[in-house]
């Protein structure tokens, strides 16, 4: 099946630092990739959608500015928390859709934990 | 905004029994999926039912999908330990289907004890 990893799968910072997340498509290639964030013991909730060669599309509520969205290639999406802060400690997922597949399956990568002393 | 609902949100049932969970939903789909999700682990898809299916079946899972209740429900039989885990169902409820980011539920926290 298609694997989507992502690195760190966890990461310790200060308060006040930037953080990059990397999303990658190991084995497809996804034109389109999600960005997620899970609170503890909380369900999934959709952050942006990250599109290869153009702007992040950003749901409600979601800070662009402070959620930096990049999609390089048709395999790399990353996500940067800046300035980040204790209330953006979360469970970072992404998720990735396969270009050339016959399906709706977004394939998840393993989350990347995030904590901000 | 969080559309998909599930029920009970914690079910501990005793290994060997049926495990039965169920999602609902607000706006009209293309499709609907179960994924499960290990503590503090990612995501693993398990089925993906379209909104023209009734029941699809995997293994020891069922899906079933009610368009018509805005529903589905994911059965698990023969449940075994492994099977401990939460089980979200997420939906395609944006415009555009598959090209946008899924709404999950609040997902049900499965417990099979032995």
């Amino acid at each position: 099946g298609a694997v989507v990893s992502q690195h760190p799968s966890r990461v310790i910072c200060k308060s006040g630092t930037s953080v990059k997340i990397e999303c990658r498509s190991l084995d497809f290639q996804a034109t389109t990739m999600f960005w997620y964030r899970q609170f503890p013991k909380q369900s999934l909730m959709l952050m942006a959608t990250s599109n290869e060669g153009s702007k992040a599309t950003y749901e409600q509520g979601v800070e662009k500015d402070k959620f930096l969205i990049n999609h390089a290639s048709l395999t790399l999406s990353t996500l940067t928390v800046t300035s980040a802060h204790p209330e953006d400690s979360s469970f970072y997922i992404c998720s990735a859709r396969d270009v050339l597949g016959f399906t709706d399956t977004q394939y998840f990568g393993p989350g990347t934990r995030l904590t901000v002393l | 905004s969080q559309q998909g609902e599930e029920d009970p949100q914690a079910l501990s049932i005793q290994e060997g029994e049926n495990a039965t969970m169920n999602c609902s939903y607000k706006t009209s789909i293309n499709n609907l999926q179960w994924y499960r999700q290990n503590s503090g682990r990612g995501l693993v898809h398990l089925i993906l039912i379209r909104s023209n299916e009734r029941e699809k079946h995997s293994g020891r899972l069922r899906v079933t999908l009610d368009t018509s209740k805005k529903s589905s429900s994911l059965l698990i039989t023969a449940s075994r330990a492994a099977d401990t885990a939460s089980y979200f169902c997420a939906t395609d409820e944006r415009a555009g289907g598959g090209a946008d980011g899924l709404t999950f539920g609040k997902g049900t926290h499965l417990i099979i004890q032995p």
